[in-house]
């Protein structure tokens, strides 16, 4: 069976840190895209990060930049995301997603989502 | 960044119809586009990818379309467990975006 399941979710103090983990099971781990996304109480998905197999390919959102880091360790099936300088905004469901690539084509998309950890930055 | 705009942004209707929500692309982003069903407290789960494929599993009821800039998520026949809320994304340019969400409710 196919699973991501996230953890270190939280309540932290504006300005804090917290490390967010997402271990997988039932597939190879080491061939995929992995992501990040959150959804903010009541709004919309937005997404903030990616990291190839290879970790040498990394992007993220402009308003987790210089915040946040994506990281993977593929011996250990695991994808986290340390994020510091924590803000009230950044208050979210944190959510992990495979990026599937369909083999033959360019075709690509979030196939595979854990069930999500809550971060609450709050004093 | 690629701005995607759905609408309606909410759309009631009851078990039997048909509806269609519409998302359009700020540029041209080919047939990069996916399609999201997320239910309150539960992860999104993924419909449609390439603009037209459906996802091994997902009913045939769903069926997406488009190019370019305006694509299309059409459910045909709507059941209880359809009504949720659906999100196009892009994934042709860095960074991914989706759009703001179309929220479907049983009238």
């Amino acid at each position: 069976q196919v699973h991501l399941a996230e953890s270190g979710g939280g309540l932290v103090q504006p300005g804090g840190s917290l490390r967010l983990s997402c271990v997988a099971s039932g597939f190879t781990f080491g061939d995929y895209y992995m992501n990040w996304i959150r959804q903010a109480p009541g709004k919309g998905l937005e997404w903030i990060s990616y990291i190839n197999p290879g970790e040498n390919i990394i992007y993220y959102a402009e308003s987790v930049k210089g915040r946040f880091t994506i990281s993977r360790d593929n011996a250990q099936n695991s994808l986290f995301l340390q994020m510091n300088t924590l803000r009230v905004d950044d208050t979210a469901v944190y959510y992990c997603a495979r990026e599937k690539i369909w083999v033959g084509t360019t075709d690509n998309a979030y196939d595979l989502w854990g069930q999500g950890t809550l971060v609450t930055v709050s004093s | 960044d690629i701005q995607l705009t759905q609408s309606p942004s909410f759309l009631s209707a009851s078990v039997g119809d048909r509806v269609t929500i519409t998302c359009r692309a700020s540029q041209g982003i080919s047939n990069y586009l996916a399609w999201y069903q997320q239910k309150p407290g539960s992860a999104p789960k993924l419909l449609i990818y390439a603009a037209s494929t459906v996802q091994r599993g997902v009913p045939s009821r769903f069926s997406g379309s488009g190019s370019g800039t305006e694509f299309t998520l059409t459910l045909n026949s709507l059941q209880p467990e359809d009504f949720a809320t659906y999100y196009c994304q892009q994934v042709k340019s860095n960074p991914p975006t989706f759009g703001q969400g179309t929220r479907l409710e049983m009238k």
